[in-house]
């Protein structure tokens, strides 16, 4: 059981939008409709953001969407603030286990 | 709505085994509602998936960790628990617990862990 690949840094101007991808194999990303994505702040614990690739919790504003493509999957972020500054995990079940990705760290320059 | 609360001794001694509780408020465990979950970040690193438990005791764990992991539930107190045998530094982190349903909807606070002698 491998991590995600992940980009370990993206960065973006306010009001810009960025994407962040994931990447797995065809044992989970690629199998499964079933991929989250988390926002992380310093000493805070992981908020969920999207669930089942493209779904949002209430409450997570609509700049915030998920795509997949193959074996990859997507985070984009539109109209960045800077309060989106942190970082991105994903996760994808992968049959019977679940995995993250190594995480990418979002800068809002 | 589910709240979660990590509880356990921050620092264990090398080759002793790591115990910690979530205790769940706001839901029951046995409502079948969710899996309850164990996951774990070292200093500076990513999240690590480290298991998962039903209220009925079917449980998963990473294969990485499966050999020195067990997750267990106690219905009556509302809580789940994990035990982590011979530690080393390398399992310094903050240990979370979070429900999950194809995704990890809630989270505990985080609880700091260092393996140290």
């Amino acid at each position: 059981q491998s991590a995600l690949t992940q980009p370990a840094s993206v960065s973006g101007s306010p009001g810009q939008s960025i994407t962040i991808s994931c990447t797995g194999t065809s044992s989970d990303v690629g199998s499964y409709n079933l991929v989250s994505w988390y926002q992380q702040h310093p000493g805070k614990a992981p908020k969920l953001m999207i669930y089942e690739g493209s779904k949002r919790p209430s409450g997570v504003s609509n700049r915030f969407s998920g795509s997949k493509s193959g074996n990859t999957a997507s985070l984009t972020i539109s109209g960045l603030q800077a309060e989106d500054e942190a970082d991105y995990y994903c996760c994808s079940y992968a049959g019977s286990s679940t995995v993250f990705g190594g995480g990418t760290k979002l800068t809002v320059l | 709505q589910v709240q979660l609360q990590e509880s356990g001794p921050g620092l264990v001694k090398p080759s002793q085994t790591l115990s910690l509780t979530c205790t769940v408020s706001g839901g029951s465990i046995s409502s079948g509602d969710y899996y309850w979950s164990w996951i774990r970040q070292p200093p500076g690193k990513g999240l690590e998936w480290i298991g998962y438990i039903y209220y009925s005791g079917s449980t998963y764990y990473n294969p990485s960790l499966k050999s020195r992991v067990t997750i267990s539930v106690d219905t009556s107190k509302n809580q789940f628990s994990l035990k982590l045998s011979s530690v080393t530094a390398a399992d310094t982190a903050v240990y979370y617990c979070a429900s999950y349903i194809w995704q990890f909807d809630y989270w505990g606070q985080g609880t700091l862990v260092t393996v140290s002698s």
